[in-house]
């Protein structure tokens, strides 16, 4: 099992729309959470992190974070062709390690 | 904009050729990482370290040394080359074990 798992997709979304990605991890003592997006052939960059349980919002981004589900999830309002792009979620485990998941694709329909 | 930087961006090299591919950061992190990855694919660390003259190996045998002399720079080197080695090295570097990563652009290494 791996330690921090995201659905592959491809997760297709109708141009302003909410995009939902979903992230769960297996390590209870993880701490900090970090979502980031990578374009076809870029390198990955910081969308959002978060650290306490609920909600963080940012423009048009919203992490949620359960920690008693150990679950993370980044909500995308108002969905554009540009959000088009893999997502990869991080946590810093117990050990101090960033442990990514895999990534889901998501695809914005115009 | 994040000061790390990859050199170089694409490398094209014949089998069994050493080769060392430079990352350089500016924000005097103590941390830095190398992660391989395939297009579409998850990143695979290989190799990280957590200061001056500390290294170790990620979870991925890549065949590969590093070295960390000075804090700003992490090189990478592969002894030598083989087609399975053909990827996209990524560098990265944080502050501490709570803030966010920041990644070079990445070398694409093709070994023929």
């Amino acid at each position: 099992q791996k330690e921090v798992e995201q659905n592959s997709g491809p997760l297709s979304v109708p141009e302003g729309a909410i995009a939902s990605l979903n992230c769960t991890y297996s390590d209870r003592g993880s701490q900090s959470f970090f979502w980031y997006r990578q374009y076809s052939g870029k390198s990955p960059e910081l969308i959002m992190f978060i650290y306490s349980n609920g909600d963080k919002e940012d423009g048009r981004f919203t992490a949620q974070l359960n920690k008693a589900s150990q679950y993370v999830s980044l909500l995308i309002r108002d969905s554009q062709p540009s959000d088009s792009a893999t997502y990869l979620c991080a946590a810093r485990s117990s050990n101090y390690q960033l442990i990514w998941g895999a990534g889901t694709k998501l695809i914005i329909k115009p | 904009e994040a000061d790390i930087y990859q050199t170089p961006r694409y490398l094209v090299i014949g089998t069994g050729k050493k080769i060392t591919l430079e990352c350089s950061q500016t924000m005097g992190h103590d941390k830095m990482y190398w992660y391989q990855q395939d297009p579409g694919m998850e990143l695979h660390l290989i190799h990280y370290s957590y200061g001056v003259n500390s290294t170790e190996k990620g979870d991925l045998s890549s065949e590969s040394t590093v070295s960390r002399i000075r804090t700003e720079h992490f090189p990478l080197t592969l002894e030598s080359a083989r087609p399975s080695h053909t990827s996209q090295y990524l560098c990265a570097s944080r502050q501490n074990v709570d803030t966010e990563a920041f990644f070079g652009q990445g070398t694409r290494l093709t070994v023929v």
